[in-house]
């Protein structure tokens, strides 16, 4: 079935540094991938639609220049969160929209645990 | 390998009771959750199971047996807005997470 990857799994960084995320679909091509935020409470936040080619979508209050989004091709999308602060600590999640015929399905990332001392 | 395996799509009638399963193979155990997704919008947390039994939650409730690899998610009085897709996901020994691809449930009036 189709597959989902992140990189790193999980990452620890100093405040203030910089973090890149990776999100691959293995085997298929994915227009659209998304990223999610998942709290202590277990729910799932939508951060950002990211589109190949184009911009991402932020969802409001998600502050673009801290979590730049970058879809430069068809199966990789990265988030880079900026200037980490421990706030920022949580677990990353993306998704990849795959499209079959009228048939849309999301297929989950294992996630990226980022932990900012 | 890791392996979530659930049904792909599932048809109901309101007002009834459905049961959906999954079945999982990971290496460890933290956890299973299930989540509802409707059509275009983000995954809403539903429950989350880490040791063996039911757990009830209002009209859903889910079940654990991790000796068999097992849980399914139970919904009750069934509503037309229950119509959505339903993920299971276990978090394994390193806290990842592993997905199933995800039930579609269709209710009927």
């Amino acid at each position: 079935g189709a597959v989902v990857s992140q990189h790193p799994s999980r990452v620890i960084c100093k405040s203030g540094t910089s973090v890149k995320i990776e999100c691959r679909s293995l085997d298929f091509q994915a227009t659209t991938m998304f990223w999610y935020r998942q709290f202590p409470k277990k729910s799932l936040m939508l951060m950002a639609t990211s589109n190949e080619g184009s911009k991402a979508t932020y969802e409001q209050g998600v502050e673009k220049d801290k979590f730049l989004i970058n879809h430069a091709s068809l199966t990789l999308s990265t988030l880079t969160v900026t200037s980490a602060h421990p706030e920022d600590s949580s677990f990353y999640i993306c998704s990849a929209k795959r499209t079959s015929g009228k048939m849309e399905t999301q297929y989950f990332g294992p996630g990226t645990r980022l932990l900012v001392l | 390998g890791q392996n979530i395996d659930q049904p792909t799509e599932m048809t109901a009638t309101e007002g009834a009771i459905v049961q959906i399963n999954c079945t999982y193979q990971t290496s460890g155990f933290n956890g299973l959750f299930w989540y509802q997704q409707h059509a275009g919008e983000a995954p809403t947390f539903l429950s989350y199971n880490v040791l063996d039994g039911l757990e009830e939650k209002g009209r859903f409730s889910s079940f654990l047996s991790r000796s068999k690899g097992y849980s399914y998610l139970l919904l009750k009085e069934l509503q037309m807005k229950d119509s959505a897709s339903y993920l299971c996901a276990v978090m394994d020994s390193n806290y990842q997470l592993i997905w199933g691809a995800g039930t579609k449930l269709i209710i009927k009036p």
